[in-house]
Formats: C-alpha cells, sequence, structure tokens
C-alpha cells in the first residue's frame, strides 16, 4: 500500500521567511503524481502546487516551489517571502494507479507578523 | 470560477439517527471523491465513482454507510445508524479525465457532530 509520511507536525516561521516542508512517499509504481493541499482553518482545502513524476524539472507556483528527489522519494514544499494567509495545514498527497489519493498526516504552519 | 458545492456544511446529530450528506462536482468532471477527515488528520478516501459507477469503496464501512450517484452528476452519502466515532468532516471531491490528470477540487466539507 502507498504512504506518505510527513515529519514535521507543526512548522512556525515570521513573514517574509522561506520556509520548508518535508514529505516522503512510498511507491512501486514507475508513473504516479505528488501534491501540496492547503487547508486554511474553516476553509476548504485547495492545491498548492502538483509534480508529474516523470518529469525532472521541479515545479512552481509563484511563491510555492517543490523540491523533488525521486531516487529518495522526497518531495518538499518551500514557501518564500511568507504571508500571513499562508498560515493552514499543508497536506502532502500521492496519486496512483486508478487516481486514489494517499494523504500525509499534515503539518500545522504559522506565519507570525 | 467553478467549485465544488456541498450540503449542509453542518450537522448535528444524535448516535442512532440517520444523515445525509449531499455533493455537487464541478461540471464536466466525471470522476466524484467521499473522503472522511478526522480533526487533525489528512483526509481517507471512503467511495470513488466513475460516472455512475463505484470503483472503489474499500474503506467505507458498509455495515453503515451508504453512497449513490444516480445519474452521474451529484451524489449522497449516507450514514445509518449515525455513531460518535463518525464525527468528522466529510469531504467532497471532483476531478476531470484529460489535462491535469489526478488534481481534485475539493468542496468545503460538512462538518459532522454525532452526540
Amino acid at each position: 500500500a502507498q504512504t506518505v509520511t510527513q515529519s514535521q507536525p507543526e512548522m512556525s516561521v515570521q513573514e517574509a521567511e522561506t520556509v520548508t516542508l518535508s514529505c516522503t512517499y512510498d511507491t512501486s509504481e514507475s508513473n504516479y503524481y505528488l501534491f501540496w493541499y492547503k487547508q486554511p482553518p474553516s476553509r476548504q482545502m485547495i492545491l498548492v502546487i502538483r509534480q508529474e513524476a516523470y518529469k525532472q524539472q521541479n515545479a512552481t507556483e509563484n511563491r510555492f516551489s517543490v523540491n523533488f528527489q525521486k531516487a529518495a522519494k522526497s518531495f518538499s514544499l518551500k514557501i518564500s517571502d511568507s504571508q500571513l494567509g499562508d498560515t493552514a495545514m499543508y497536506f502532502c498527497a500521492s496519486l496512483q494507479g486508478a487516481q486514489k489519493l494517499v494523504f500525509g498526516q499534515g503539518t500545522r504552519l504559522t506565519i507570525n507578523p | 470560477e467553478a467549485e465544488v458545492a456541498q450540503s449542509p456544511r453542518y450537522k448535528i446529530t444524535e448516535k442512532s439517527q440517520a444523515v445525509a450528506f449531499w455533493c455537487d462536482p464541478i461540471s464536466g468532471h466525471a470522476t466524484l471523491y467521499w473522503y472522511r477527515q478526522i480533526l487533525g488528520q489528512g483526509p481517507e478516501l471512503l467511495v470513488q465513482f466513475q460516472d455512475e459507477s463505484v470503483v472503489d469503496d474499500s474503506q467505507l464501512p458498509k455495515d453503515r454507510f451508504s453512497a449513490e450517484r444516480l445519474k452521474g452528476v451529484d451524489s449522497t452519502l449516507k450514514i445509518q445508524p449515525a455513531e460518535l466515532g463518525d464525527s468528522a468532516m466529510y469531504l467532497c471531491a471532483s476531478s476531470y479525465r484529460g489535462h491535469e490528470r489526478g488534481t481534485q477540487y475539493f468542496g468545503p466539507g460538512t462538518r459532522l457532530l454525532v452526540l
């Protein structure tokens, strides 16, 4: 069974700092997709960034970027110039096979003013 | 921008009662998912539909949970009877076969409290 592990239950940084959230996953597939989702307090889950495993280039979306290390099965999220609105639970997720998305336990990120 | 709709947003019920949640996916999305999210944890898939057919319901407690998507559009998830341990957020998501394969879009969720 596929598993996703987020080893940092909570993180806290000052506004404008850079923060990196860690994620490791387990898979036997050659092609798969990885995602970071953000869930703000009392708000719905939204997609932050996605990575297709066959693409070597790391995905980037504005202030969000990933460090995808396929051999190490690592998929970390870097948030640059962090903002107060980045405060949320962040979930790493892996999608393999028939579209089944498996989530990690989440990292609670707090951006302090 | 199109969104996944869910109702109700909040539901309080007593154990042994029946509850039902409704989801309307983004138009054109053939795949619909129901997840359960316990507070402080990641969502776990309960059931996945491809059009009107169930693709995966291996984690659905079938003695008390049921799900349907009769016309391949909106969907209903039912719990009967509800138990204290069912208190959680129930999330619906949908995805499109095509570009951005695999990306799931989530609704706001229904927060269930069983007393």
